[in-house]
């Protein structure tokens, strides 16, 4: 089972700031990697697949980076409704796993 | 969309039945997965059923106890859940899958989820 690692566990920035967080793979995998964005009381949202490509509809600000075992989620000007716990998940092998997620504030 | 149902207060060992109802889009085009979140917790990956529905795949935690199914004709996915402990304790939603790449794992829609309670 490929186990995920994501850093840091909670991130506090302002608006406007950039956001980097991280997803390291106990194990390198092929790019089947994917970040979610769940806001309070609601359903995760998909953001990135495949490690750099943005799901349908969401804003250029959002990007992903990386490969083998190490990955990235940059947000480059934070919005207040960015607000919300990011996981990211690969598919490479089953069973899919995530990682813990990094809660993100915005101050 | 995805609509989840059938979550409530069960007793340790017993039984519950989840549907996902989906609309708007041509359900037996896409794989379908099933997702859980325990309170407070993250996400775990349960359940994948091909578009057909004769391929499954289970996370270790539920395999045996846990089946997945859909049918095609009600636009329909289901979650049989026996044998319930209570760490299944849990939000369950339902996400198609867009496959892409030809590859199962990528959950593109998700439905608001239904709460199931594993308690005596």
């Amino acid at each position: 089972e490929i186990v995920l690692t994501q850093s840091p566990a909670t991130l506090s920035l302002s608006p406007g700031e950039r956001a980097t967080l991280s997803c390291r793979a106990s194990q390198s995998f092929s790019s089947y990697l994917a970040w979610y964005q769940q806001r309070p009381g609601q359903a995760p949202r998909l953001l990135i697949y495949d490690a750099s490509n943005r799901a349908t509809g969401i804003p250029a600000r959002f990007s992903g980076s990386g490969s083998g075992a190490d990955y990235t989620l940059t947000i480059s000007s934070l919005e207040p409704e960015d607000s919300a716990v990011y996981y990211c998940q690969q598919r490479s092998s089953w069973p899919f796993t995530f990682g813990q997620g990094t809660r993100l504030e915005i101050k | 969309q995805l609509l989840e149902s059938g979550g409530g207060l069960v007793q340790p060992g017993g039984s519950l039945r989840l549907s996902c109802a989906a609309s708007g889009f041509t359900f037996s085009s896409y794989a379908m997965n099933w997702v859980r979140q325990a309170p407070g917790k993250g996400l775990e990956w349960v359940s994948t059923i091909s578009r057909s529905g004769a391929t499954t795949y289970y996370a270790d935690s539920v395999k045996g106890r846990f089946t997945i199914s859909r049918d095609n004709s009600k636009n329909t996915l289901y979650l049989q859940m026996n044998s319930l402990r209570a760490d299944d304790t849990a939000v369950y939603y339902c996400a198609n899958d867009a496959e892409y790449r030809g590859s199962y794992g990528t959950f593109d829609y998700w439905g608001q989820g239904t709460l199931v309670t594993v308690s005596s």
